[in-house]
Order: C-alpha cells, then sequence, then structure tokens
C-alpha cells in the first residue's frame, strides 16, 4: 500500500528550539511538496521539489525554514528557531510530474507542531 | 496570483444532497480537483475534472463546471454522516515550473442524522 509517510506526527517544543520533520514520498514520484495548514490561513504551499531540486520556496520563511532533500526518499524541512507562530499542522505530499498535465497529488498525515 | 474561494461552512441533513462551491480567478487553470479530508488526516483526492469539461460523474459525486464564470461545483447525492470531512477545491496550470495546485480555505460540510 503506497503512500506517503510524515514523522514526527505530533510535536510540541519551546520557542527557539530546533525542529526537523522528515517525509518518504512514494517510490517512483519525482515531486514533493510541503505545505502548512492552520485555521487562519488554510493551506499554504512552503516549497516543492522536483527530482530533489528545489522549483520553488517562495512561500517559507527563509530567515528560519530550510527544505532539503538528501535523497529521492527523504524529504525534510527544518525550523530554527521554532516560534509559536509556526504551530500549525505541516503536510508532505508527492506526485509524478512531467511538467504537462494533472493528476494527484498524495499527502501523508501531517506533522501536528506545537511550539510553546 | 492564483485565489481559489470557497464558502466556509455547509450543513445538510443525512440523505440530502449537498453542493459545495468555489470560484477560482485563473484563466488558464487547466485541472480542477476536489480533495478531502478528514479529522487528524491528510488530503484525498475525491475527483478531478479537465478545464474542457463541464461535468464528471462518479457514482455519487457530481462535479460542474462553468469556465465562463470560473465556478466549480461539488455535488454529493444522498449525503451521509461519513462524509462529514473539509473538502477542499484546487486549480493547477500547465506551466514549467510543474503544476502546483492551489487550494480553496476549504468547506466544512457537517452532515446532521
Amino acid at each position: 500500500d503506497a503512500r506517503v509517510t510524515q514523522t514526527p506526527r505530533h510535536k510540541v517544543t519551546e520557542m527557539g528550539q530546533e525542529v526537523t520533520m522528515r517525509c518518504q514520498p512514494i517510490l517512483g514520484h519525482n515531486t514533493v511538496f510541503w505545505y502548512r495548514q492552520t485555521m487562519m490561513q488554510g493551506l499554504e504551499l512552503l516549497a516543492y521539489f522536483r527530482n530533489r531540486a528545489p522549483l520553488d520556496d517562495s512561500g517559507m520563511p527563509k530567515d528560519r525554514f530550510s527544505a532539503e532533500m538528501p535523497d529521492a526518499t527523504l524529504a525534510t524541512l527544518k525550523i530554527q528557531p521554532s516560534e509559536p507562530r509556526d504551530s500549525a499542522v505541516y503536510f508532505c505530499a508527492s506526485a509524478f510530474r512531467t511538467g504537462v498535465g494533472g493528476g494527484e497529488l498524495f499527502f501523508g498525515e501531517g506533522s501536528r507542531l506545537t511550539v510553546l | 496570483g492564483e485565489d481559489v474561494e470557497q464558502s466556509l461552512f455547509l450543513s445538510v441533513r443525512e440523505g440530502d444532497s449537498s453542493v459545495i462551491n468555489c470560484t477560482y480567478t485563473d484563466s488558464s487553470s487547466t485541472y480542477l480537483y476536489w480533495y478531502k479530508q478528514e479529522p487528524g488526516a491528510g488530503l484525498q483526492l475525491l475527483t478531478y475534472i479537465f478545464s474542457n469539461m463541464d461535468m464528471k460523474q462518479d457514482q455519487r459525486l457530481t462535479v460542474l463546471l462553468n469556465k465562463k464564470d470560473k465556478h466549480l461545483s461539488l455535488r454529493i447525492a444522498d449525503t451521509q454522516t461519513g462524509d462529514s470531512a473539509i473538502y477542499f477545491c484546487a486549480e493547477s496550470t500547465n506551466n514549467n515550473a510543474g503544476n502546483m495546485l492551489t487550494f480553496g480555505g476549504g468547506t466544512r460540510l457537517m452532515v446532521k442524522p
């Protein structure tokens, strides 16, 4: 059963601490997205990668957020230092994209982050 | 930039039809999607429609697209309590940057027994 796996599912941390969220995309998918969901802002695209290369990270606060794909099976989103306003559910999604046409994004179950 | 708008909330009785509406601004949208999010879970694709279609039916789901008005709707026939969830409309375009999706804010559907 192919699915996107995210860890941790829940994280509570104190302001100023580093937080790393991990995502294992579905095997064979070449595009990975990071979204953030909050009540106020809804779903916001933070960054996405095609074939491990960052295509767009304009939605991400650059001073404290960083996203990487060390290899095709792992995407990471890091926040350093974390702030209470970063509290949200962070979703990873993957897809196979050729640059033409649409198709389904497969979402993980999310990492719920609470920064105290 | 692209914008996708949805109403926040819809309440229906079990057995009734639900209609969730969405408007979008990008006239070059090529695909329009409906995703469902159940509590504590990620989003799951329900259905999608190509922009050159005006209707798509899939069991209890009917998607209507009015491209002229940039209006998309999702009709759920015989709504069940298990349909209670947040429904997201999304659109994408063909572009070299890779078809990223723009999501609406989601419509919370509550189904009363």
